[in-house]
């Protein structure tokens, strides 16, 4: 089965830095996703990490570290926009992803 | 946009009765999964289509029912409803072959049961 751990809630400034964590647990591996989820709106693809490393795409950017079973999201230059919910997700067999509980950011000025 | 739509946005019903949750899909996208979203939890899944036929269906109950159409639409059906059905309901969609990164959800169906 897969098992996700993510942080409740974050807060942070705007322009700052901000990390998002997430560990898994998953029996067969096949990469790992970050959705950005804005209140009472749909989830939308940020990332996919399949290899380990650093993969970054403007202001986020996504870490894997596969042996370790653990991936961060990290935002820069924070925007008030940027406050949301952030879930990570992995492929539970070729069906479904499971989704961990979200962390939910908050901007402040 | 992501070209995938849901109807209604919103939804109130009562313990017992029945719900039909509608989906539609890009035109191509021969997958779609359904998926429930509890107040503060991730999305669980539900079940999913292909081709009009269920592939793959999570830890929901038999009185949650699902239909593809050739249109590329779908429902959600859900019999004797219970308070616990209260979320949000969202749709995600695929073309064939393709990879997760290319599913689409979308704005999803916002149920209440009282």
């Amino acid at each position: 089965g897969q098992n996700i751990d993510q942080p409740t809630e974050m807060t942070a400034t705007e322009g700052a830095i901000v990390q998002i964590n997430c560990t898994y647990q998953t029996s067969g591996f096949n990469g790992l996703f970050w959705y950005q989820q804005h209140a009472g709106e749909a989830p939308t693809f940020l990332s996919y990490n399949v290899l380990d490393g650093l993969e970054e795409k403007g202001r986020f950017s996504s870490f894997l570290s596969r042996s370790k079973g653990y991936s961060y999201l990290l935002l820069k230059e924070l925007q008030m926009k940027d406050s949301a919910s952030y879930l990570c997700a992995v492929p539970g067999g070729f069906q479904k992803l499971v989704f961990g509980t979200g962390t939910r950011l908050l901007v402040s000025p | 946009e992501t070209g995938v739509t849901q109807s209604p946005t919103h939804l109130i019903k009562t313990r017992g009765q029945q719900v039909t949750l509608r989906c539609s899909s890009q035109s191509g996208h021969n997958t779609v999964s359904w998926y429930q979203q509890a107040l503060g939890q991730g999305p669980q899944f539900i079940f999913q289509y292909y081709r009009e036929e269920e592939n793959g269906r999570g830890n929901f109950p038999p009185r949650f029912s699902g239909l593809q159409f050739p249109n590329y639409s779908s429902e959600l059906n859900v019999n004797a409803l219970e308070l616990d059905d209260s979320a949000l309901y969202l749709c995600a969609s695929r073309p064939p072959g393709q990879g997760w990164e290319t599913q689409y959800f979308g704005p999803g169906t916002r149920l209440l049961v009282l």
